[in-house]
């Protein structure tokens, strides 16, 4: 079974610039989250959908940060404009679903490091 | 409200030893609880899962962890360390009730050395 894809792997961009990010999920997998992890720190949730809708998007800051997975497959995550402090791994992650307690966890992509100069 | 701490943000042992990371949650429900393994320049690893069944759950590479309601625990341990377990772990909380959507909430990590 194929794993969860991201691309790019590394972004270099300076700051005011706008930079996007793919994933494409584990096939068949209705949720996809994606997360932000700052250096040092634990992944943050970002956004997460089920299937092309948005379940949690409460901690995305929605002033620069939007999200998109408009055929419930593919997601694609844009920062317009990026600042210093979004320098961080950008990670995706997806699973079959989260009422199923005893089948919820989450497998996550080799993540896209941001740098923002 | 969900949240982990983590209780050490390095840990160092020699290889052959046990190995002990400390992880305390907090959870108005009887939450799902993860512990997530990520080597350097690689993706997030699940290592084991609560959900609820057994108390002691077994994952991979040896590692195993004890949820402990009581003193809302979840340590993970393993009796003998390897070197190729040198990377940073991750104590994670996710509830279980529908409006939550099943996030994960994670802890600040612990980095565990292995010295030869």
């Amino acid at each position: 079974e194929a794993g969860v894809a991201q691309s790019p792997r590394y972004k270099i961009i300076e700051k005011r610039q706008s930079v996007a990010f793919w994933c494409n999920p584990i096939s068949g997998h209705a949720t996809l989250y994606w997360y932000q992890q700052i250096l040092g720190q634990g992944p943050k949730l970002l956004i997460q959908f089920q299937n092309n809708g948005v379940v949690d998007d409460s901690q995305l800051p929605k002033d620069r940060f939007s999200a998109e997975r408009l055929k419930g497959v593919d997601s694609t995550l844009k920062i317009q404009p990026a600042k210093l402090e979004d320098s961080a791994v950008y990670l995706c992650a997806s699973n079959h679903g989260f009422r199923d307690r005893d089948h919820n966890e989450q497998f996550f992509g080799p993540g896209t490091r941001l740098t923002v100069l | 409200a969900q949240s982990v701490t983590q209780l050490d943000s390095h840990v160092s042992v020699s290889e052959g030893t046990p190995v002990l990371l400390r992880c305390n949650y907090s959870s108005s429900y009887s939450p799902s609880l993860f512990w997530y393994v990520q080597h350097p320049n690689k993706g997030l690893q699940l290592l084991l899962k609560y959900t609820s069944a057994a108390t002691l759950v077994k994952g991979i590479n040896g590692f195993e962890a004890e949820f402990k309601k009581s003193e809302t625990s979840f340590h993970l341990t393993k009796p003998s360390a390897h070197m190729s377990d040198a990377a940073e772990y991750f104590c994670v909380v996710s509830p279980i009730y529908y409006n939550q959507g099943g996030k994960l909430i994670f802890g600040q990590g612990t980095e565990l050395s292995v010295k030869p």
